[in-house]
């Protein structure tokens, strides 16, 4: 079936970068999703990656998705205590619906 | 947040009440969803809706029930809560023009005492 999983816990020194990785089972999955989750409040969608693309960078976010291993890992630039926060790997599998890991948590130290 | 509200946001309940929570957006949305989120299993899709009075189930649709009477409200009502069912519940949309996006609204924290 279709399954995402994650590590659960990362922890940076502000300024390095982050890597925070996924793997997926759905071979026919379109979409991947990178969501951020602070304390208290919903989900912000941070990007998201079209199957057939190797990589996209936004700012300090780089996305990579290794479709034959089915792997995602999303790149932080220069990491602040602001990114500190859950974020949520996600994929869009062949009914439509959005399948979620069960998050990795961010903690950068000043 | 895509002009996405929740009610209420906290909620304190009883085992066996009924309750009903609403996800309220005002851009003429024509999907939204429902999701809970438990520690260890991220966020599961309860129910779905394409429009006005078509809805659909998702992965952890038992005990829960939505309706969706005007394109602006998605309401999802727990006939008798159980203590199962504590989790934070979160809407979600997808924009119009945007199908490969979904957006969430701030969520509602159930307790079931």
């Amino acid at each position: 079936g279709e399954d995402v999983e994650q590590s659960l816990f990362l922890s940076v020194r502000e300024g390095d970068s982050s890597v925070i990785n996924c793997t997926y089972t759905d071979s026919s999955s379109t979409y991947l999703y990178w969501y951020k989750q602070e304390p208290g409040a919903g989900l912000q969608l941070l990007t998201y990656i079209f199957s057939n693309m190797d990589m996209k960078q936004d700012q300090r976010l780089t996305v990579l998705l290794n479709k034959k291993d089915k792997h995602l890992s999303l790149r932080i630039a220069d990491t602040q205590t602001g990114d500190s926060a859950i974020y949520f790997c996600a994929e869009k599998s062949n009914t439509g619906k959005l399948i979620f890991g069960q998050g990795t948590t961010l903690q950068v130290k000043p | 947040d895509a002009g996405i509200t929740q009610s209420p946001r906290h909620k304190v309940t009883e085992t066996g009440t009924p309750v009903t929570l609403r996800c309220h957006q005002t851009e003429n949305h024509r999907y939204m969803y429902w999701y809970r989120q438990d520690p260890g299993h991220g966020l599961r899709l309860i129910h779905y809706s394409y429009g006005v009075k078509d809805t659909d189930k998702g992965e952890v649709s038992d005990g829960y029930s939505v309706s969706r009477s005007k394109t602006e409200d998605f309401l999802l009502t727990l006939e008798s809560a159980t203590s199962s069912q504590t989790s934070v519940y979160f809407c979600a949309i997808t924009p119009q023009g945007r199908p490969y996006e979904q957006y969430f609204g701030p969520g509602t924290r159930l307790t079931v005492t």
